[in-house]
């Protein structure tokens, strides 16, 4: 079946750079997400990617896919503290936007100052 | 605009009541999920709809949960008898048809003595 693994905590110094790294499973994905989620709230959509791009960078967000290895990363250039939350990665299944994402656990991120 | 509203925020009740969690989408959007969030499994989609109508219950747990959207501005997710493995937070999500990003609510903090 489908599944999205990611490791559970990542912790950087503030002003580093950050990478969190998700594996999935399902090689129809048409979109790959990354949604944030910050303490007492809901998840919000960070950025996305479609499956046919290699990499998309959206300010300090850079998100890399290499399809062969069904890997997503997203890179957090100079990491704030307000950028401490815990990180989901999504694919889209079935043709995606209309239904199912399959969510990973998430990522805590700890930004030390 | 108002986000996707939730209600209550917070429920705490004994185990064998019924419990009824509400959610408003915004205005506009036709698509609408449930999810229940744990430490242990992680966020996991209970189930969504199509302009109102049930597309997939296959997440939900067992037949203690239901769930109906009445007309496009409401839904109700209610488990009757609760468990205490019930607890978790429950958060509705909305969005347009065939859009890849979903509007998260603020969640329900759900705790079953």
């Amino acid at each position: 079946g489908e599944d999205v693994e990611q490791s559970l905590f990542l912790s950087v110094r503030e002003g580093d750079s950050s990478v969190i790294n998700c594996t999935y499973t399902d090689s129809s994905s048409t979109y790959l997400y990354w949604y944030k989620q910050e303490p007492g709230a809901g998840l919000q959509l960070l950025t996305y990617i479609f499956s046919n791009m290699d990499m998309k960078q959206d300010q300090r967000l850079t998100v890399l896919l290499n399809k062969k290895d069904k890997h997503l990363s997203l890179r957090i250039a100079d990491t704030q503290t307000g950028d401490s939350a815990i990180y989901f990665c999504a694919e889209s299944i079935r043709g995606g936007s209309q239904g199912n994402l399959i969510f990973g656990k998430g990522t805590k991120l700890s930004v030390k100052p | 605009d108002a986000g996707v509203i939730q209600s209550p925020r917070h429920e705490v009740t004994e185990m064998g009541q019924e419990v009824t969690l509400r959610c408003k989408p915004i205005s506009g959007h036709n698509s609408l999920f449930w999810y229940r969030q744990t430490m242990m499994r992680g966020l996991e989609l209970l189930i969504y709809f199509n302009n109102n109508v049930p597309i997939d219950d296959s997440g939900m747990p067992e037949d203690r949960f239901s769930a109906k959207m009445p007309n496009a501005s409401f839904s109700t997710l209610k488990i009757q008898p609760s468990e205490p493995r019930d607890s978790a937070v429950y958060f509705c999500a909305s969005s347009l048809l065939r859009s890849f990003e979903q509007y998260f609510g603020p969640g329900t903090r759900l705790t079953v003595t």
